[in-house]
């Protein structure tokens, strides 16, 4: 599976967008873009994903540029419940595992 | 419709000792994994089970084992318990193998090896 670089933590204020990027330069064909976010202590938690087109759902916008080189996680706005570890990944099917790099730490403040 | 769900919440076993920890996928889910997070480590996937057979795991020793029932719940066995082992282990099932298919996590059981 591809390789992913995310910053390891950001802020955002609440009631503003958070806009969480990824690198994932070395993205094949096949791969899908997949983000999930756990929060202390609980199981991470599916968010959403994409292969090409820009996608959204009613958590989050996943914009994907066109060389599919990097995408951004939107979440349109911020609440103190959105304070999470927000991991991107990207896989194909082989093997079905999910693979975690760091994540970012999303800091929503009052 | 309820979620993954994962026995027991939390798990105290003494070095050399086995720990079985159990997971029910989400109804009509037929695949389940299994995860592991040691402390101040991200997730380190374990184990795919899908209709019974197990097909994948990730790089852990054999002493770390499971198997998935024809309910598709789930059993991870750990033996010959070590300090390192203590980690929470998630679970987790998706409808399906192939792309697209994402993964639901359940709660997770924290277990502690003293």
């Amino acid at each position: 599976d591809a390789k992913t670089t995310q910053p390891p933590s950001m802020d955002c204020a609440e009631g503003r967008a958070a806009n969480l990027p990824c690198n994932h330069s070395t993205i094949s064909g096949n791969e899908y873009v997949y983000w999930y976010r756990q929060i202390h202590s609980q199981g991470p938690q599916y968010i959403i994903h994409g292969l090409k087109n820009n996608e959204t759902n009613e958590m989050a916008s996943l914009i994907i540029t066109e060389d599919r080189k990097s995408s951004t996680l939107i979440l349109p706005h911020a609440t103190l419940r959105d304070t999470a570890v927000y991991y991107c990944i990207v896989r194909v099917d082989a093997g079905n595992m999910l693979t975690f790099g760091g994540g970012t730490r999303l800091m929503v403040k009052p | 419709e309820a979620g993954v769900t994962q026995s027991p919440t939390h798990l105290i076993k003494t070095r050399g000792q086995q720990a079985t920890l159990r997971c029910s996928p989400i109804s009509g889910h037929t695949s389940v994994y299994w995860y592991q997070q040691a402390l101040g480590l991200g997730l380190q996937f374990l184990l795919w089970y899908d209709e019974g057979e197990e097909r994948n795991r990730g790089n852990f020793p054999p002493r770390f084992s499971g198997r998935q029932f024809p309910n598709y719940s789930s059993e991870l066995n750990v033996n010959a318990l070590e300090l390192e082992d203590s980690a929470l282990y998630l679970c987790a099932s998706s409808l399906a193998t192939g792309r697209g298919y994402e993964q639901y996590f359940g709660p997770g059981t924290r277990l502690t090896v003293t």
